[in-house]
């Protein structure tokens, strides 16, 4: 079945400092990319979708130069986010539409980002 | 606007009896597709069953069944003999229908299930 692979699992920092959380689609090509961000016992928030080859689409409220996101190829998209701060702490999964499984989205299995 | 609804924050089962968790959905488009998805403490969204708005019969995984009232919008989740490891947050969710919004997912709050032993 597809699969989606985000590193890292969990990432401490220190505050400033700029954090890269990756998503690979291992067996299929994923033009489309979903970026969540998630607060403990709430809903998945979405942040912003990327397509291959084309500039993010971000959420109302997302500030789009704090949280970069990069989708330069079909198999692997990235989210960065810069100048970290203690608020931005949360957990982060990205989602990826595949043509086949799952009826169209594969997660990957998050990461948590503690800042310091 | 589309959008989903779980009313149930916190639900508790014995080990081995049945669940229901609730959703309902809202949207004026004829085609549209719902989704069950668990997140066990680890984070991991785990897809459970899929129910398509032409789909004839109700979806089944398992011991996953959805119970789809199309009339009135809703499509619950039945869990039968529950088991520990089905201790977790579970949440509805709905495909966009709008080809403009890449068919983002739009999400329930979620039901947090403790089962009992």
């Amino acid at each position: 079945g597809a699969v989606v692979s985000q590193h890292p699992s969990w990432v401490i920092c220190k505050s400033g400092t700029s954090v890269k959380i990756e998503c690979r689609s291992l067996d299929f090509q994923a033009t489309t990319m979903f970026w969540y961000r998630q607060f403990p016992k709430q809903s998945l928030m979405l942040m912003a979708t990327s397509n291959e080859g084309s500039k993010a689409t971000y959420e109302q409220g997302v500030e789009k130069d704090k949280f970069l996101i990069n989708h330069a190829s079909l198999t692997l998209s990235t989210l960065t986010v810069t100048s970290a701060h203690p608020e931005d702490s949360s957990f982060y999964i990205c989602s990826a539409q595949a043509r086949r499984g799952n009826y169209g989205y594969t997660f990957g299995s998050g990461t948590r980002l503690t800042v310091v | 606007a589309q959008k989903i609804t779980q009313t149930q924050p916190g639900m508790f089962v014995q080990e081995k009896e049945a669940v229901t968790l609730d959703c309902t959905y809202d949207t004026s488009d004829p085609s549209y597709g719902l989704f069950w998805y668990k997140q066990p403490s680890s984070g991991e969204m785990i897809f459970l069953i899929y129910q398509g708005s032409y789909d004839q019969q109700n979806a089944t995984e398992g011991r996953y069944s959805l119970n789809f009232q199309k009339a009135r919008k809703s499509a619950n989740l039945v869990i039968s003999a529950s088991q520990l490891g089905d201790s977790a947050m579970y949440f509805c969710a709905m495909r966009d229908s709008n080809a403009g919004n890449n068919r983002k997912l739009i999400w329930g709050l979620g039901t947090s299930l403790a089962v009992n032993p």
